[in-house]
């Protein structure tokens, strides 16, 4: 069964780290651009985050620029995000997401694979 | 930025109906429009990418159509099972969401 599994979200203060992880398995996570997308409590999607499928490119949303960190390890079939300086606003659920094409154009496809999501809450 | 715009906030439809829901690009994203379904307290779910192509497994009365700056998802026979938000997503550039349609029953 393809499936990501997110893990890491929880209760930080503000100007905080945490960092999420997102195991993959069931697909040839090596082949695939990976992404992170955001929901905060009530509100809609936003895309966060995009790594190609050997690390060669990588993109991120103006609001958590300079902040956030996108990795992965292809030999773990793992995604992960390093979140410093965190604010009240970054308060979500993290998805980690996969992109539909094998070695896509990344930033530029549909994601077909969703996980079921990390809240993170940024609160004093 | 690419904008994407939907309508209505909320369509308030009948089992059985059909439901039409407007997505509209701030800028041409060509037919680079995908639409997700998600319900209370799960993931989103593709439907369709490419503006009108069914992701694996979407049931036929689900259908996409447009391109450049409007597009349509449509639900040609709500089912109960159809209630939920819908989203349209632009890939043309960096990914941008609308804020989403609700779909509830009448």
């Amino acid at each position: 069964e393809v499936q990501l599994v997110e893990s890491g979200g929880g209760l930080v203060k503000p100007g905080g780290s945490l960092r999420l992880s997102c195991a993959a398995s069931g697909f040839t996570f090596s082949s695939y651009s990976m992404n992170w997308v955001r929901q905060a409590p009530g509100k809609g999607l936003e895309w966060v985050s995009s790594i190609s499928s050997s690390s060669s490119y990588i993109y991120y949303a103006d609001s958590v620029k300079g902040r956030f960190t996108i990795s992965r390890d292809n030999a773990k079939n793992s995604l992960y995000l390093q979140m410093n300086s965190l604010r009240a606003e970054d308060t979500a659920v993290y998805y980690c997401a996969r992109d539909l094409t094998k070695y896509g154009y990344v930033t530029h496809d549909a994601f077909d694979i969703w996980g079921q999501g990390t809240m993170v809450t940024v609160s004093s | 930025e690419i904008v994407m715009t939907q309508s209505p906030a909320t369509l308030s439809v009948s089992p059985g109906e059909r439901a039409t829901l407007s997505c509209r690009a701030s800028q041409s994203v060509s037919s680079n429009l995908a639409w997700y379904q998600q319900k209370p307290g799960q993931a989103p779910r593709l439907l369709i990418y490419g503006a009108s192509i069914r992701a694996t497994g979407i049931p036929a009365r689900f259908s996409g159509s447009g391109s450049g700056t409007e597009f349509t998802l449509t639900i040609s026979i709500l089912q109960s099972e159809d209630f939920a938000v819908y989203y349209c997503q632009q890939y043309n550039n960096w990914p941008t969401f609308g804020q989403g349609t609700k779909v509830e029953i009448k």
